[in-house]
């Protein structure tokens, strides 16, 4: 079954304690990108990935790092968790000119 | 970059009236234009999309108008019901990087 597995669904952690949130796509997809949204706000870009070893930052990038070393996993990296981290994320995954195809979801808690 | 705009933020409608979604983007080489439900507590699904060669598309009770003209592409949901409820996002594709852009979202809300 084509899918975007992203791990965990829900992390609770504290200020500072470096987390990682992983993603796999299996469609072979060269696009990748991770979402936060907060409630009441819409989808924001943090990072974005065009292929291997290609990233680029998105709308609010700070604070957050990834990776792309093989073309199916794309690890969002939170190197010291604040508060103002709280947030649901999806990461994502595309073709040119296809639709995004989304995760289940993270809801992370920095406490 | 593109900017897409999507009016109204929420919408209220009675089951069985027909719900209309706006949204207006900026750079006249997107040329492909997704439309995402996403339940609550749920990750954000394409329910239709469109691309710049065409100017309509129905499925069902959903259909999707483009006016590349204008830059301007609407939602258009007809005998809405409970189950319809959620927030709609639209997006843009533009052409040359293949970025996408999303629009802020509408909450859509189906009164029984």
């Amino acid at each position: 079954e084509a899918q975007v597995t992203q791990n965990p669904r829900y992390l609770i952690t504290v200020t500072g304690k470096k987390l990682t949130v992983t993603c796999s796509q299996n469609m072979n997809h060269e696009y990748m990108s991770w979402y936060r949204q907060d409630p009441g706000l819409g989808l924001r870009q943090i990072y974005y990935s065009m292929n291997v070893e290609v990233t680029d930052k998105g709308d609010v990038p700070e604070g957050y790092k990834v990776s792309r070393k093989e073309k199916r996993n794309f690890p969002l990296i939170l190197e010291s968790p604040s508060p103002n981290q709280t947030s649901l994320y999806f990461c994502a995954s595309r073709e040119r000119n296809s639709p995004l195809h989304f995760g289940n979801g993270t809801r992370l808690t920095v406490t | 970059g593109e900017n897409v705009e999507q009016h109204p933020s929420t919408l209220s409608v009675q089951e069985g009236d027909s719900a209309v979604i706006k949204c207006t983007y900026s750079d006249s080489a997107s040329n492909y234009f997704p439309w995402y439900k996403q339940e609550l507590g749920k990750r954000p699904q394409l329910i239709i999309d469109i691309r710049s060669n065409v100017g309509e598309k129905k499925d069902q009770r959903i259909a999707v108008t483009l006016n590349k003209t204008a830059k301007h592409f609407s939602l258009h949901i007809t005998e809405t019901q409970p189950e319809d409820s959620a927030v709609y996002f639209c997006a843009a594709v533009q052409g040359a990087g293949n970025m996408l852009t999303f629009g802020g979202g509408t909450r859509l809300m189906v009164k029984p």
